[in-house]
């Protein structure tokens, strides 16, 4: 079965740091991966996804994350923060090709100090 | 407008009544998904529909009850709510064609008294 961990349910950097949200996973077969990022009051909206193919993915508004295939790991970064980035940021994995549903992290609140 | 939209964005309501959150999406994508967000929780399947007349328990499905007469539509009913169902109901679409990114509503603030 597939599971997400996210470690640290709230991490606070200040604006122009190194943002680094981790995420680990298990599953059975090779999994599809996503970032998922909430404002405040709205809908989650995809940051990145990994599929197949290159292990570095770029994403919306300067962010990236990198599959580990030896570590079970897909850590979300970003090298410099913004006051904007502050919002709940969500891990999910799923069965690869062969599944529509995704599981979630339990999420990472990301605070911007000035 | 395109997209996908959800109603009512806030509801209040009292222990034993029924309640019916709607969800319209308007991509004709094959599935749709009602997810429950709780703080400490992160977001949790209720419910989950692959195509018109076609649905499926998640993981926390007692409670509620689904219908998708439509592609289009994908409503989700408390049939006799309890406070245990005070949470933020998101609904979700997707497709295969999108390697199943899902595309999420609103969120609808449900509050049981």
């Amino acid at each position: 079965a597939q599971s997400v961990t996210q470690l640290g349910s709230h991490v606070s950097v200040s604006e122009g740091a190194l943002v680094l949200l981790r995420c680990n996973y298990s599953s059975s077969v090779p999994p599809y991966l996503f970032w998922y990022v909430q404002y405040p009051n709205q809908g989650l909206q995809l940051l990145l996804k990994y599929t197949t193919g290159a292990t570095l993915v770029k994403g919306i508004n300067g962010f990236e994350a990198e599959f580990k295939k030896s570590e079970t790991s897909f850590h979300l970064t970003k090298p410099s923060a913004h006051m904007s980035d502050a919002a709940e940021y969500f891990c999910a994995v799923s069965k690869g090709s062969s599944a529509s549903k995704i599981i979630f992290g339990s999420g990472t609140r990301l605070s911007i100090r000035p | 407008d395109a997209g996908i939209t959800q109603s009512p964005r806030y509801k209040i309501t009292e222990t034993g009544r029924q309640v019916t959150l709607m969800c319209h999406q308007t991509w004709s994508h094959s599935y749709m998904f009602w997810y429950r967000q709780d703080l400490g929780h992160g977001l949790r399947l209720i419910y989950y529909s692959a195509a018109a007349d076609i649905t499926d328990k998640g993981e926390v499905p007692d409670g509620y009850v689904v219908s998708r007469s439509k592609t289009e539509n994908f409503p989700l009913t408390l049939e006799s709510a309890t406070r245990s169902q005070t949470s933020v109901y998101f609904c979700a679409s997707s497709d295969t064609d999108r390697g199943y990114e899902q595309y999420f509503g609103p969120g609808t603030r449900l509050t049981v008294t």
